[in-house]
């Protein structure tokens, strides 16, 4: 069973930047059941809100994607050596405040479901 | 880029049936298949319910379907039980993007 654990949250002043890991176990190892075969997402939940699809990296790291709200603040990547998942957050504002979810795509290339999720990790940007 | 429309809240008793609409538009859900449902309760994760407009994971009873009409998407959770209380999202892949339904909160009367 694939696990996902999300770590990196705190409290944080605008402006100010933060890196998100996820740590990605329990691949068997078998050909086309590892890390580096599925695309990888990042999702937020404000306090009280909704889900928002923040980012999205393909299996191989060759193309990301990023919510509007994000673009240019924040970017995605990946290390399949590691089975490890990062959100490097910068300018951060009040509005970035929410729970971090990191999450599997059942697909390589981001188009399909989120299939695993972690707990998420809570990021507060408050002065 | 614009959330899902997806009613705020939804409600019946044990037993009965509840339907969950996803609106979208022609760059969304009325063209790919990639739709997919989320059951997230209080403080937990969200769970995948409803992958590729109709498909279960493992495990996932068969109480929960899904389908699709144009831009439209629908969540059907039959025989309601407690447990199903809680919060939906619907999914839709967008090209390139990922976007996520507005959530409905479903009450067990």
């Amino acid at each position: 069973q694939v696990q996902l654990v999300e770590s990196g949250g705190g409290v944080v002043q605008p402006g100010t930047s933060l890196r998100l890991s996820c740590a990605v176990s329990g691949f068997s190892g078998a050909p086309g059941f590892s890390f580096s075969d599925y695309a990888m997402h990042w999702v937020r939940q404000a306090p009280g809100k909704g889900l928002e699809g923040v980012a999205i990296i393909w299996h191989d790291g060759s193309h990301d994607y990023y919510a509007d709200s994000v673009r240019g603040r924040f970017t995605i990547s990946r290390d399949n050596s590691k089975n490890m998942l990062y959100l490097q957050m910068s300018s951060l504002r009040a509005e970035d405040t929410a729970v971090y979810f990191c999450a599997r795509d059942k697909s390589s290339v981001g188009v399909s479901s989120l299939e695993d999720w972690g707990r998420g990790t809570l990021v507060t940007v408050s002065s | 880029q614009s959330a899902l429309t997806q009613p705020p809240s939804a409600s019946g008793s044990p037993g009965q049936s509840v339907t969950i609409s996803c609106t979208g538009t022609s760059s969304d859900i009325g063209s790919y298949s990639y739709v997919s449902w989320y059951q997230q309760h209080p403080d937990k994760a969200p769970k995948l319910i409803i992958y590729e407009v109709h498909k279960r994971p493992f495990g996932v009873p068969d109480r929960f379907s899904g389908s699709k009409s144009g831009n439209t998407a629908s969540l059907t959770v039959s025989g309601l039980q407690a447990d199903d209380e809680g919060d939906y999202y619907c999914n839709s892949y967008a090209g390139g993007k990922n976007l996520f339904g507005t959530g409905t909160k479903v009450t067990v009367l």
